[in-house]
């Protein structure tokens, strides 16, 4: 599939902080644009998600914002907490294609 | 509850000895696919299924066998595991390719 680049690879915050990571991709049909919270020991679920027909999307303390022009998309979580401590993954939808997923990115909120 | 159900949790098993992990969902999704996640190299695509008995490669199939006879089953199988197919093994559905997945808790298999 279609690569997305995903950074930073790891990201501390102190506690109540913001948290931004951010995803750019190459082709400029992909439709579709989840991310994904991995807790240790269990399998990656869907956060949040933005189609191409909006720029921004928002649920409670996480936010999705989405750049088509240049190509990138970012997850933002404020007042960040230490359950909010997992790896996170983008992905997106090429035309045609399957999901393509980002390298991940572990955050670390300390107390 | 919606879910989907991954078998076993954990395997360790010897080079050459074939197995299959089991995947389940009740959420009557279309789509399904397997996933390998290696440290550095995130989730990287297996094998997937449109729908029954519909089934193509993903980004690294090599090594790995599907089949999807009926739409809440999708088992990977592993003819001849070798040890590079050490890694942690995720199955997800999901309604179709613009949704989004649900996945299984995970399958973390040791090939010696």
């Amino acid at each position: 599939g279609e690569n997305v680049e995903q950074h930073p690879s790891t990201l501390s915050v102190q506690e109540g902080d913001s948290a931004v990571i951010k995803c750019t991709y190459s082709d400029s049909a992909s439709n579709y644009f989840p991310w994904y919270k991995q807790e240790l020991g269990k399998g990656p679920q869907l956060i949040i998600d933005i189609r191409s027909n909006v720029g921004e999307k928002k649920d409670q303390r996480i936010a999705v914002t989405l750049n088509k022009t240049a190509k990138h998309f970012s997850l933002h979580i404020t007042e960040t907490q230490p359950e909010d401590s997992a790896v996170y993954f983008c992905a997106h939808k090429p035309a045609g294609n399957m999901l393509t997923f980002g390298g991940g990115t572990r955050l670390m909120v300390k107390p | 509850e919606a879910q989907v159900t991954q078998n076993p949790r954990y395997l360790i098993t010897v080079t050459g000895k074939k197995l299959t992990v089991t995947c389940s969902q009740n959420m009557n999704h279309e789509y399904m696919s397997w996933y390998r996640q290696d440290p550095g190299l995130g989730l990287r695509q297996i094998y997937y299924s449109m729908n029954v008995e519909v089934t193509d490669k993903g980004d690294v199939p090599e090594g790995y066998k599907v089949s999807r006879k009926e739409k809440r089953n999708f088992p990977l199988i592993l003819e001849s595991p070798s040890p590079n197919q050490t890694s942690l093994y995720f199955c997800a559905s999901s309604f179709g390719l613009g949704f989004g997945y649900t996945f299984g808790s995970g399958t973390r298999l040791t090939v010696v």
